[in-house]
This record gives C-alpha cells, sequence and structure tokens, in this order.
C-alpha cells in the first residue's frame, strides 16, 4: 500500500474486554514498530519486529500485552483485559529495515483506544 | 537510561519569522537523531534525519543541526508559514530503530 495503514482508527471497549489492533506496513518493509502516545506520557517504544521475529519486545508494559507478525507483513497487537490505562492512541511504524540506522520510519495514524 | 527534552513546549510566533527548536538528550550514544511532524489527529511525518556522524540536514525551509558531544540537536524553520503549525517532535535513535521521543514542540504560526 501507499503508506502504513492502522485498523481500527477509534476503539471504544469496556474495562475487561480484549481488544485487537491491525497494522499493515508498507509493502517491502521488514521493520514493523509499535509505539504508544498516552496523554501527559509521550511517545513510548513498545515492540519491534525485524520480519516476523521480534527481537525487542522490551517495551511491553505488561503481560496483557503481546503481538505477532505473520509473513513478514501484517501484525496484531493484542491486549488482554484491559484496563483504564490503557487509553493511549497506538502507532504502528514500518522502515526497510530495522538494522540499517539510515532508513526513514513511516508511521500510520493509529489506532485510538478508550477504555470506559 | 536516555531522556529527550524539548524545549519550549509550546511557541507562538507570527507569519513570516524564523524560528528555533531545541532537543537535548543524555546519552550520546545514538545512531542518529530523527525530527518528525504530528498534525492533530494524526500520526507522525518524517522531517529530517542526521546520522551520527553528521552535523546537519537540510530539507526545504527546514535545517537541523546535531552536536553530538553535547547531547543537542536544534530545528531551524526558516520564513515560518501558517502551514507549519504542528507539533514538532525530536527523537534519537538506540539502534534497530527503537526511537526515544521528547515530548514535542507545539508550534503555532500566526497569519
Amino acid at each position: 500500500g501507499a503508506g502504513v495503514s492502522q485498523s481500527p482508527s477509534n476503539k471504544v471497549t469496556e474495562k475487561g474486554k480484549d481488544v485487537e489492533l491491525r497494522c499493515d506496513p508498507i509493502s517491502g518493509h521488514t521493520a514493523l514498530y509499535w509505539y504508544r502516545q498516552s496523554l501527559g506520557q509521550g511517545l513510548e517504544f513498545l515492540i519491534y519486529f525485524q520480519g516476523n521475529s521480534a527481537p525487542d519486545k522490551s517495551g511491553l508494559p505488561s503481560d496483557r500485552f503481546s503481538a505477532e507478525r505473520t509473513g513478514g507483513s501484517v501484525s496484531t497487537l493484542t491486549i488482554q483485559r484491559t484496563q483504564q490505562e490503557d487509553s493511549a492512541v497506538y502507532l504502528c511504524a514500518s522502515s526497510l529495515d530495522g538494522r540499517s540506522s539510515g532508513n526513514t520510519i513511516y508511521f500510520g495514524e493509529g489506532s485510538w483506544l478508550t477504555v470506559v | 537510561k536516555q531522556e529527550v527534552t524539548q524545549i519550549p513546549a509550546a511557541l507562538s510566533v507570527p507569519e513570516g519569522e524564523n524560528l528555533v527548536l531545541n532537543c537535548s538528550f543524555t546519552d550520546s550514544a545514538i545512531y542518529n537523531l530523527q525530527w518528525f511532524r504530528q498534525d492533530p489527529g494524526k500520526g507522525l511525518t518524517s522531517l529530517l534525519l542526521i546520522q551520527s556522524s553528521q552535523r546537519e540536514q537540510t530539507s526545504g525551509r527546514l535545517n537541523a543541526s546535531l552536536d553530538k558531544s553535547s547531547g543537542r540537536s536544534t530545528l531551524y524553520i526558516a520564513a515560518s508559514q501558517p502551514g507549519d503549525s504542528a507539533t514538532y517532535l525530536c527523537a534519537v535513535d538506540q539502534g534497530a530503530q527503537k526511537l526515544v521521543f521528547g515530548q514535542g514542540t507545539r508550534l503555532t504560526i500566526n497569519p
């Protein structure tokens, strides 16, 4: 596709429910990233995929958060038993190759999650 | 732990002025530094990327400098326009393009 695509763009869920957020990176990009942007917290790194493997999961805030990437393309971020503090914008990004420092990173428009 | 600070948090200037946004970081062991722009309700758009071995990068009316030893970067915007109004974010790459972001500077250009 022309850019990084994320869905849903907006999601309101009840506390305790599970949610899945989807990211479709730019075609040919091997690196994929999830970030979270919370009010007052700025942008926080969550997880990095190179191909289908996740060499860096250090930013996942708890074991309620998980992510997978299949076929070296689409990724899904899953939040189980959502809490109100999970309310944030979840941004996905991709680049040609995360092992090279000079590649431009392209961000999607984010999935706005509200937990009520 | 790397910390990135942006000053000022918000800036409002009249159209046509030249302006400077500042970014500082605590750990000089970076691969590169990037400046992004974020419009309300939108994702981030990459503006400039400066490799750790470089001193500056230019794109149109934008010029970014990097002084890695002192942990500082500046984004210079020449002849500002109302369309430049947005939040500008600075981020350092700690490796594998894992970015550590500043809190951003919210810029308003008044016509």
